[in-house]
């Protein structure tokens, strides 16, 4: 199956820093999809971005689908932002081509 | 907004009992899923259901079933539950294959004693 590799998988900041997360995937992918999981457990949806870059506040995501890997930028980072980012893809076709398959997380923490 | 609800944020359960998760959603998707949640192993997709009445495994069926009667509603059944089914459950809906964006519910946290 494809397989899912985020960077890094800790990270401390000071609030008001700036960070990149990563997400390298191992095949071509339909959908990717960048999730916040706050405190509570809930998924969080940030961006679906199969390709491109976006933009969303303080945050914005950029895939190379060419290259297969996708980046989170968080700048001016706040307490909030706490939490673990997941990234996530599908298969661009075929067989289990609807089941989201998730990286281990990056897990953030910003002190104040 | 796409909303997805869950039936529990918060489930306790004896061993044996048979459990049912409900799960629904607003925006008729055509897709619903069902993820657990466990530290050290992520997110593993459960079952999903294209349509009504229409339902595929994912990697980790044995042990639960599904049902889905209506487009809105998804549901989770724990035939016999059994301690290692203590876990996070997460629902999850999106608009069609193509379109795959997924959204999900707050997570029902089940444990079984």
């Amino acid at each position: 199956g494809i397989q899912v590799e985020q960077s890094p998988p800790d990270l401390i900041l000071q609030e008001g820093a700036n960070s990149t997360l990563r997400c390298n995937f191992s095949d071509s992918v339909n959908n990717l999809q960048w999730f916040h999981q706050n405190p509570w457990g809930q998924l969080i949806n940030l961006f679906y971005i199969p390709s491109g870059t976006k933009q969303n506040g303080r945050l914005s995501a950029t895939t190379v689908a060419t290259e297969r890997y996708s980046l989170l930028y968080i700048s001016s980072s706040q307490t909030t932002d706490s939490g673990v980012y997941f990234c996530a893809v599908d298969k661009a076709s075929g067989a289990g081509s609807y089941q989201l398959t998730f990286g281990k997380g990056t897990k953030l923490s910003v002190i104040p | 907004d796409v909303k997805v609800t869950q039936s529990s944020r918060y489930l306790v359960k004896r061993t044996g009992e048979k459990v049912f998760l409900e799960c629904v959603q607003d925006m008729d998707h055509e897709n619903m899923f069902w993820y657990r949640q466990d530290p050290g192993l992520g997110l593993r997709l459960i079952y999903f259901s294209y349509d009504v009445k229409m339902k595929e495994k994912g990697d980790i069926p044995e042990g639960y079933s599904v049902s889905r009667e209506k487009k809105e509603r998804f549901s989770l059944i724990l035939e016999s539950a059994s301690t290692n089914q203590t876990s996070m459950y997460l629902c999850a809906s999106s608009r069609t294959a193509s379109y795959n964006e997924q959204f999900f519910g707050p997570g029902t946290r089940l444990t079984v004693l």
